[in-house]
């Protein structure tokens, strides 16, 4: 079973539009993360997070993290074409382990 | 932010043979690193965790005589698949941390393809 489950799955917007993705758990994290993937590579770091409460702004991406540290959303204002890809939150527990969610694929259709 | 580079991106291999994947922190000295597997469209999937000079720590499920993890040095890790069989066949991503930030920085993970 995942620990951190991401919400929706799948996600095809049109150009302009904005969109969420939430990553839910049972579980208190000492920091969440939020990366991108594009087919064929690594993961590439967004933001961290690690106070509960806390909200982060990345251009046109915010991050919020929650009260308990137990969740998490990234909101998109705007999207576009370049904005497609897997979105994955991924909690750490102190000891550099990640705890991955299951991804957010997301289309950006011009 | 930090550098970890994975080496080699593609590598197609023969079943029954081993194949090394590498993985280094270019500008930090990497105390831990993190070797993951992932499938087409799913996340990434803990495989194990290696501290430089100390035997790896294998996750659930993950036998350690198959996937063999060396972390010699402060800034190179490496995971030997051994006698590979095509069900090995996947995306494999390190990261490494620092151990003084809460982030991890992955490598451009290795698609390996056993025929």
């Amino acid at each position: 079973t995942q620990l951190l489950e991401q919400s929706p799955q799948f996600l095809s917007i049109q150009e302009g539009e904005n969109l969420t993705v939430y990553c839910n758990s049972s579980s208190v994290f000492s920091s969440l993360q939020w990366y991108r993937q594009e087919p064929g590579e690594g993961p590439v770091l967004l933001v961290t997070v690690v106070t509960g409460g806390e909200v982060k702004k990345l251009k046109r991406l915010t991050f919020q993290f929650g009260d308990a540290r137990k969740d998490s959303s990234l909101h998109i204002t705007a999207a576009q074409p370049g904005d497609t890809g897997l979105y994955l939150c991924a909690g750490g527990t102190g000891d550099y382990k990640l705890s991955f969610g299951a991804g957010t694929t997301v289309t950006v259709r011009a | 932010g930090a550098v970890v580079s994975q080496h080699p991106s593609r590598v197609i291999c023969k079943s029954g043979t081993s194949v090394k994947i590498e993985c280094r922190s270019l500008d930090f000295q990497a105390t831990t690193m993190f070797w993951y597997r992932q499938f087409p469209k799913q996340s990434l999937m803990l495989m194990a965790t290696s501290n430089e000079g100390s035997k790896a720590t294998y996750e659930q499920g993950v036998e350690k005589d198959k996937f063999l993890i060396n972390h010699a040095s402060l800034t190179l890790s490496t995971l030997t698949v051994t006698s590979a069989h095509p069900e090995d066949s996947s995306f494999y991503i390190c990261s490494a941390s620092d151990g003084l930030n809460t982030e991890a920085f992955f490598g451009q993970g290795t698609r390996l393809t056993v025929v």
